[in-house]
């Protein structure tokens, strides 16, 4: 069955250090792969996407993401963790060639400590 | 903001009750997307509509239904209610039948 897995429930990080958040799929073949920001009583964001091509993409507010098909993993990452950047995290997959229903990661919820 | 417009905010209704949540998609966006958030199951695709016409289910209750109108808003209307309802409905609009989906800022259901 498709699944996204997140292992991370919540990350703890200090402000001004990096930040990675782990995603791994299973899945038959390459799904599209997105990153989506939920910020708390908002509704999601999107931060970047992966359809094909160069497998880094950059995204907004600074994140990129590089899949990785030998891992079936699509870890987004962040230089420089700023305060604003706490919220809840999700990985999505849609399915290549289907009718395009994101399958969602539980989420990792990033605090930023000062 | 993401240009999907989702009315009412807030709902509060008994057990056994009917709502109507209500989407407008982004402006040109054809198909529209229907998910539930909740604690337990977390983000769960419901149902997809592609220029008025139904493209896909997921965990959709029979007691779920939903419509895209020729305008391309979409309502979904949930009847009999549970307390299991409870949760944040969010729509979401794309261009095609595919591609990235922009999320409206959802209706947080609570049934009592």
């Amino acid at each position: 069955a498709q699944s996204v897995t997140q292992p991370d429930i919540h990350i703890t990080v200090s402000e001004g250090a990096s930040l990675e958040l782990r995603c791994n799929y299973s899945y038959g073949a390459t799904p599209y792969l997105f990153w989506y920001v939920q910020s708390p009583g908002q509704g999601l964001q999107l931060l970047l996407k992966y359809f094909s091509g160069d497998t880094l993409v950059q995204g907004i507010k600074g994140f990129e993401a590089e899949f990785k098909r030998s891992q079936s993993s699509f870890n987004l990452r962040k230089p420089s963790v700023h305060w604003s950047d706490a919220a809840e995290y999700f990985c999505a997959v849609a399915p290549v060639g289907g009718y395009n229903k994101l399958i969602f990661g539980a989420g990792t919820r990033l605090a930023v400590h000062p | 903001d993401s240009g999907v417009t989702q009315t009412p905010k807030h709902l509060i209704t008994a057990t056994g009750q009917r709502v109507t949540l209500r989407c407008s998609p982004r402006s040109g966006d054809l198909s529209v997307y229907w998910y539930q958030q909740s604690l337990d199951q977390g983000l769960q695709f419901l149902i997809q509509y592609y220029n008025g016409e139904e493209r896909a289910k997921g965990n959709i209750l029979e007691r779920f239904s939903a419509q895209q109108f020729p305008d391309l808003h979409s309502e979904l209307n949930l009847s009999s209610l549970e307390l299991g309802d409870s949760a944040l409905y969010f729509c979401a609009s794309s261009a095609t039948s595919v591609g990235e989906q922009y999320f409206g800022p959802g209706t947080r259901l609570t049934v009592t």
